[in-house]
Formats: structure tokens, C-alpha cells, sequence
């Protein structure tokens, strides 16, 4: 399985761009990442997902290195409503997601 | 856009006592959904896959027995924890792709808080 490292916690002030890491070293050439967050006590909401190329949309870009072994999700103008938890997934065959710890982010005002 | 309930919220119940949750796709057709569980301060942990008219596949050290899913429709699955005792006490989640799309992209339910007392 494709495992995914994750800093445990960051910081970004209100209204600037937050960029979320992650590492997954392991992940097979036909594997997507995807990304979700988890507002407290409320199920993962979907941000965004990729393959090998750079993706956006309205609530996020992802940005893949070209060996994809890490990927970065942004989040380019955080407001406070963007604190939560937010998961990197590597999808392996049979669909299921198996999550790793993720990265709290703290929305600062 | 696609979503999925679940059924309680929040459910207390006794020890040794059985508890049903429900988790039903409300506009689209599943044909597969997923059942976690989540502790505290923790992550998800992937509990069992259900494919439609088929039996669950559970994830290794999930007591098939212990925690019995079943999907019988495109729209609903349920997972019944038996002989429920505190150590089960968590947040339950499940979620469900859509049946009709290429996307493998998992359409995560609100949650149910079980208290075991």
C-alpha cells in the first residue's frame, strides 16, 4: 500500500495561502492522490483529487511533483472556516481509502 | 451534488444491547459503501467494504460476527454492532460511491456517536 506522510499540525494566518505537504514515496504509477478534510465531528468532505497533473478547483489546487512522489495541496486564500483536519489519500485498487493521520490546520485571524 | 445520511446521530445504548445505523445514499445509487470507525483524536480506520447483494469484505481484526453490515439496496447499507460494550464507543462513518460514474470519489456521511454505557 501506497503510504502517505504528513507534518501534524500547521499554522496559517486568515486570508493567506495555505500549503498543505505530502509525502507519498511509495504510491504506484497508476494510483491517484487524493485530498479530503474533516471538520470536528462531522464526516470527510472532498477537496480535491489528481493523477500526474496539476489540478484547481474552487476550493483548492494540487500540485503533484513530476516523480509524484509528494504533492501539495493549496488552499490560496484560508479563512477561518478552513480549520479542520485535512487527509492525503493515495487510492489503491478496490477503491478503498485508507487514511493516515493528516495535518490539523489552524486558521489564525 | 451527491449525499449521503446517516441514521441516528447519536445513539446511547446499554451494554450487551444491539445497535442499527443506517447509512442511505439520498440522490444517487451505490453500489459500493464503506463503514469506519473513528476515536477520538484519531484517525479513520477503514472497518469492512459492502458491495451491493453481496456479502461485506472486512478489513483484518474487524470481528465480522461482532459487526454485521449488510447492502441490501443501491441506496442503503447497515451496520449493527452486536453485544455492543464501552470499548465500541466511537464514531461511526460510512460513505458510498456512486454506482454510475468512473470516479472513485467517496461521498463521506455526517457521522453517528454510539455511547456504549
Amino acid at each position: 500500500d501506497a503510504k502517505t506522510t504528513q507534518p501534524p499540525s500547521m499554522d496559517c494566518a486568515e486570508g493567506r495561502a495555505a500549503n498543505l505537504p505530502c509525502n507519498h514515496s511509495t504510491i504506484s504509477g497508476n494510483e491517484y492522490v487524493y485530498w479530503y478534510r474533516q471538520i470536528h465531528s462531522q464526516g470527510p468532505q472532498y477537496i480535491i483529487h489528481g493523477l500526474k497533473n496539476n489540478e484547481t478547483n474552487e476550493m483548492a489546487s494540487l500540485i503533484i511533483t513530476e516523480d509524484r512522489k509528494s504533492s501539495t495541496l493549496i488552499l490560496p486564500h484560508a479563512t477561518l472556516r478552513d480549520t479542520a483536519v485535512y487527509y492525503c489519500i493515495v487510492l489503491r485498487t478496490g477503491n478503498q481509502f485508507y487514511f493516515g493521520t493528516g495535518t490539523s490546520l489552524t486558521v489564525i485571524p | 451534488g451527491a449525499v449521503v445520511s446517516q441514521h441516528p446521530s447519536r445513539v446511547i445504548c446499554k451494554s450487551g444491547t444491539s445497535v442499527k445505523i443506517e447509512c442511505r445514499s439520498l440522490d444517487f445509487q451505490a453500489t459500493t459503501m464503506f463503514w469506519y470507525r473513528q476515536f477520538p483524536k484519531q484517525s479513520l480506520m477503514l472497518m469492512a467494504t459492502s458491495n451491493e447483494g453481496s456479502k461485506a469484505t472486512y478489513e483484518q481484526g474487524v470481528e465480522k460476527d461482532k459487526f454485521l453490515i449488510n447492502h441490501a439496496s443501491l441506496t442503503l447499507s447497515t451496520l449493527t454492532v452486536t453485544s455492543a460494550h464501552p470499548e465500541d464507543s466511537s464514531f461511526y462513518i460510512c460513505s458510498a460511491i456512486e454506482g454510475d460514474t468512473l470516479s472513485y470519489e467517496q461521498y463521506f456521511g455526517p457521522g453517528t456517536r454510539l455511547t456504549v454505557t
